[in-house]
This record gives C-alpha cells, sequence and structure tokens, in this order.
C-alpha cells in the first residue's frame, strides 16, 4: 500500500532535550516536505527537499533541521525544542512535475512542555 | 507572496449542498486543489482544476473556478455527516514549476455537518 509513515504519532517532551521526528515513504518519490498545521494559521512548510542530499528551507525552518540521506527518508530534528515548537507535524511526499499531488503520514503531535 | 484565502467555518444541514469558496493572488496560478483533512488524519487531495478549465464535476463534488475574479469553490452536493472535516484550497503557479514544491495552502475551511 502506498504511504507516508511518520513515528511518532504522539510525543510529549521537555524543553531543551533533542528529538527526532521520522518520516518514510514508499512510493520512490523524489520530493518530499515537512508542515506544521497550528489552530488559525493553517499548515506551514518547514523545509523540502526535492532529492537526496537536496534541502531547502521553507516558510518557517528556524529551530528544526531535516536531512535526506536515502530517497525514502526525511527526518525532521528539533535540536532543543522550545514550547513555540509546540505543533501537529505532517511530512508528505510527491512526485516531481507539474500538478503532482501531495501524499501526507497520519501527523505527529507535539507537546513541548 | 502568493496567498489563498478561505473562510475559517461552514455550517449546513445535511442532506443541503455546501459551498466552500477559496479565493487566491497569484494570476499564474497553473492548478488548483482542494485537499480533505478528517479528524485525527493527514491531507487527502479531493480534487483539482487546472487553470484553463472553468469547471470540474465529479460525482457529488463540484469545483467552479473563476480565474478571472481569482475564485475557487467547492460544492459538495447531498451534504452527509461523513463530509465533516477541514477543507483546504491550495494552489501551485508557473513560477514554481507548478508543483508540490511551490504549493501554497489556505489555512482550512472547518465544514460542521448539522443534523
Amino acid at each position: 500500500e502506498a504511504q507516508v509513515t511518520q513515528n511518532p504519532r504522539y510525543l510529549i517532551t521537555v524543553t531543551g532535550k533533542k528529538l527526532t521526528v521520522t518520516c518514510s515513504q514508499n512510493m520512490n518519490h523524489e520530493y518530499m516536505s515537512w508542515y506544521r498545521q497550528d489552530p488559525g494559521l493553517g499548515l506551514r512548510q518547514i523545509y523540502y527537499s526535492m532529492n537526496v542530499e537536496v534541502t531547502d528551507k521553507g516558510d518557517v525552518p528556524e529551530g528544526y533541521k531535516v536531512s535526506r540521506k536515502e530517497k525514502r527518508n526525511f527526518p525532521l530534528i528539533l535540536e532543543s525544542p522550545s514550547p513555540n515548537q509546540t505543533s501537529l507535524y505532517f511530512c508528505a511526499s510527491s512526485n516531481q512535475g507539474v500538478g503532482e499531488k501531495l501524499f501526507f503520514g497520519s501527523g505527529t503531535q507535539l507537546s513541548v512542555l | 507572496g502568493e496567498d489563498v484565502e478561505q473562510s475559517l467555518f461552514l455550517s449546513v444541514r445535511e442532506g443541503d449542498s455546501s459551498v466552500i469558496n477559496c479565493t487566491y493572488t497569484d494570476s499564474s496560478s497553473t492548478y488548483l486543489y482542494w485537499y480533505k483533512q478528517e479528524p485525527g488524519a493527514g491531507l487527502q487531495l479531493l480534487t483539482y482544476i487546472f487553470s484553463n478549465m472553468d469547471m470540474k464535476q465529479d460525482q457529488r463534488l463540484t469545483v467552479l473556478l473563476n480565474k478571472k475574479d481569482k475564485h475557487l469553490s467547492l460544492r459538495i452536493a447531498d451534504t452527509q455527516t461523513g463530509d465533516s472535516a477541514i477543507y483546504f484550497c491550495a494552489e501551485s503557479s508557473m513560477y514554481s514549476g507548478g508543483g508540490a514544491d511551490g504549493l501554497t495552502f489556505g489555512k482550512g475551511t472547518h465544514l460542521i455537518i448539522q443534523p
């Protein structure tokens, strides 16, 4: 089954404790992206990757890191989480090209205390 | 930069039609999309329309595009409780390559179904 898998689904942590949210897709997609969703603000793009070893900042990259060492995986790293990073996070992937459909993971609800 | 605007809430009675509206600012928009987010889930592509089309129909869904006014709407006929979700309008432009990397999302419209 074609899917984007994120883990964990829920995460509660404390300020400053490094964490990684994993994302994996099984569709051989070149493009992968991370979004955060906050009430009243909709979806905002954090980072995206056009292919292996190619990453770029989205609209709200501060406080986040990503890596794309393999095509299928695109982890999101919070080196020193802060309470303003409490949010619902989504990973997404697609083929390259005009009009391509984005496939989303089920989301990771992160709470930073 | 590009902007996509939607109202935050829409309440309709079960069995009525729902019309969710969206306006966008980028006149070079290539594709316009509607994504649906059910509670506790990620977004799923519902339908899309290419910018040279005025209308697209798919079963209970009708998408209307007024390119002159930069207005997109999604009509859901015979709205059911399973249609309760957040609906996101999104656009991609030729300047961003028209691909997923250039997608701009609206903030989403919560569709509330009254029995």
